[in-house]
């Protein structure tokens, strides 16, 4: 059975603390992807990964950073933590042919207070 | 960028249809496809449709395309209590990224 796991399923941090969100698959897939899931918003693409050690930016890049050392972890690192940044963070992978064919872990709702 | 619109509700009772609409603007989309988020967990692929069908049917779902009014639309037939969950179209707009529509919550009235 496929699997994408998330570090935490909630997390509270405070405003200016560094925060990282882990998040492993075991498929083997090239792609990971980091969206932000915001009520009436839909998911918006933070970033993605298509190799190790490869990144581009998604459509809300700013405040956020990730880190892909190797091809089953995906790493999201909110380098100062901010209110708006309040949200369910979900990550997803994807074969290499099959960027529709998404995977999802199931989220971490953080909140900055 | 690509807008993908939905509304964001729709409430229906057991046994009848559900229809949910999706509305894009970039027509260059090689697939489009249906995700569904069920309470407390990630999106799962539902189904999909390839950009050169106007309709494909997978048991109780039926997905249209409207390439000229750039409509997609996901029928659910005898609608259950489980497909109680928020349904997301998204669509391929070749950046090796999906762009999510804002997802419609179906709620199922027994």
């Amino acid at each position: 059975d496929v699997k994408v796991t998330q570090s935490s399923r909630y997390l509270v941090k405070r405003t200016g603390e560094k925060v990282f969100l882990e998040c492993v698959q075991d498929m083997d897939h090239e792609n990971m992807f980091w969206y932000r899931q915001d009520p009436g918003l839909g998911l918006r693409l933070i970033y993605f990964s298509y190799d190790v050690k490869m990144k581009e930016k998604g459509d809300i890049p700013e405040g956020y950073s990730v880190s892909r050392e190797k091809k089953e972890r995906f790493s999201l690192i909110l380098e100062s933590a901010s209110t708006n940044q309040t949200s369910m963070y979900l990550c997803a992978s994807s074969p290499p042919t099959g960027i529709g064919e998404q995977y999802f872990g199931p989220g971490t709702r953080l909140t900055v207070t | 960028g690509e807008d993908v619109e939905q509304s964001l509700f729709l409430s229906v009772r057991e046994g009848d249809s559900s229809v949910i609409n999706c509305t894009y603007t970039d027509s260059s989309s090689t697939y489009l496809y249906w995700y569904k988020q069920e309470p407390g967990a990630g999106l799962q692929l539902l189904t999909y449709i390839f950009s050169n069908m106007d309709m494909k049917q997978d048991q109780r779902l039926t997905v249209l395309l409207n390439k000229k009014d750039k409509h997609l639309s996901l029928r659910i037939a005898d609608t259950q209590t489980g497909d109680s969950a928020i349904y997301f179209c998204a669509l391929d707009t070749g950046r090796r990224a999906l762009t999510f529509g804002s997802g419609t919550r179906l709620q199922v009235q027994p």
